[in-house]
Order: C-alpha cells, then structure tokens, then sequence
C-alpha cells in the first residue's frame, strides 16, 4: 500500500486560496489518488478524486505531476467553515483486499477570519 | 453521491455487553465494505474488509472474535463489538464502495462508542 506523508496543520485566511500538498512516492501504476475532507465527530466527505495532471470540481482542483509521487489540492477562497482535516488517499482501482487504501494523519486546515 | 447510513449513531453500553453497528448503502449496492475505528485526533484505522457473502478480512491486530463482521447483503454490513471493555470506546466509521464504481469509497456518518 502506498504510504501519504502530508503536513500535520496548516493556517489560512478566510478568502484565501490554500494548497495541501501530499507525498506518495510508491503509488502503483494502477492507485487514483483521493481527497476526503473530515470534520469532528463525522464521517470522511468526498472532495476530489484524480489519476494524472489536473482535475477541478465545483468545490476544489487536484494537481498531479507526471511522476504521480506526489499532489496538490487546491481550495479557492476558504471560508470559516473550510476548518475541517483533510486526509490524501492512494488506492487501486479494483478495490480487492489488495487494493484497500489507507489513511495517513491528514492535515489540519485552521481558517481564521 | 451515494449515501452510507450507519445506526445508531451513538450508543451508551455498560461494560461487557455487545454492541452491534449497522452500515448500509441507501441507494447502491456494496460487495465491498470497510470499518474503521478512529480516536480522538487521529486518523481513521482500517478495522476489516466486509465482502458480501463471505467473510471478513481483518487487519493485523484486531481481533476477529471481538470485532464480528457480517455482510449479509448487498446493501448491509454490520459490526458486533463483544463484550465491550471502555478501551474499545471509540468512534466507528464504515464505507462502502459502489459496485457499479470501484474508484470512490463513500463513508458513512460514523458511531460513538461509550463504553462505561
């Protein structure tokens, strides 16, 4: 399984355009990458889902480079109600035993006011 | 997107008792499920593998006779915790993956466990 290393806590602004950036150097060929979004005492939320260069959805952008070990995902203009961790997924395809993802520490995204 | 239920979603339970946790998929067919516990502050553990029909497959170090699986159905899983001890307190999370969709992983609202 593909190990994700993502920074622990972030701060922004509220109007701000925040970027979380996460390392998976051992993606396999066949691993999509994915962005959940988690608020206390909830279950993980769906953000953005990729496999190589960008992707961009009503809500955030998904930036892959070529190598694929490692992505961005971009939200524009956060507000208050961004403050939420935000966990980086690498997983197969065929979602066997084998290709179970798993998740890392996430990343803490404090938005002030 | 599809949607996870899971009942209840909090539960109160005197030590040594059994505590079951439904998850079901709303409007999807799941031969995939997953559970996992999380504590405060951190990261969701993956717990098991639900597949419909058979049986679960358990993550190393957690134990199978404690945490019972069935996935008896396309659209239920459910997770029986046995003989609860307040270490097991925690706040549970399933996911089911769409079977029609194997690329997203949909979750469900999560359980808190007490466990008193």
């Amino acid at each position: 399984l593909a190990k994700t290393t993502q920074p622990i806590s972030m701060d922004s602004y509220e109007g701000q355009e925040v970027n979380i950036t996460c390392s998976h150097n051992n993606i396999a060929t066949n691993d999509y990458i994915t962005w959940y979004q988690q608020f206390p005492s909830q279950g993980p939320r769906f953000i953005i889902q990729g496999y190589k260069t960008k992707v961009t959805n009503e809500v955030a952008s998904l930036f892959i480079p070529a190598d694929r070990k490692s992505s961005t995902l971009s939200l524009p203009r956060v507000s208050l109600s961004d403050t939420a961790v935000y966990y980086c997924l690498v997983g197969g395809v065929r979602w066997t035993n084998a290709g179970k993802s798993t998740f890392g520490d996430g990343t803490t995204l404090t938005v002030k006011p | 997107g599809a949607v996870v239920s899971q009942h209840p979603s909090r539960v109160i339970c005197k030590s040594g008792t059994s505590v079951k946790i439904e998850c079901r998929s709303l409007d999807f067919q799941a031969t995939t499920m997953f559970w996992y516990r999380q504590f405060p502050k951190k990261s969701l553990m993956l717990m098991a593998t639900s597949n419909e029909g058979s049986k679960a497959t358990y993550e190393q170090g957690v134990e199978k006779d404690k945490f019972l699986i069935n996935h008896a159905s396309l659209t239920l899983s459910t997770l029986t915790v046995t003989s609860a001890h307040p270490e097991d307190s925690s706040f549970y999370i399933c996911s089911a993956r769409d079977s029609q969709s194997y690329n997203e992983q949909f979750f469900g609202p999560g359980t808190r466990l007490t466990v008193l």
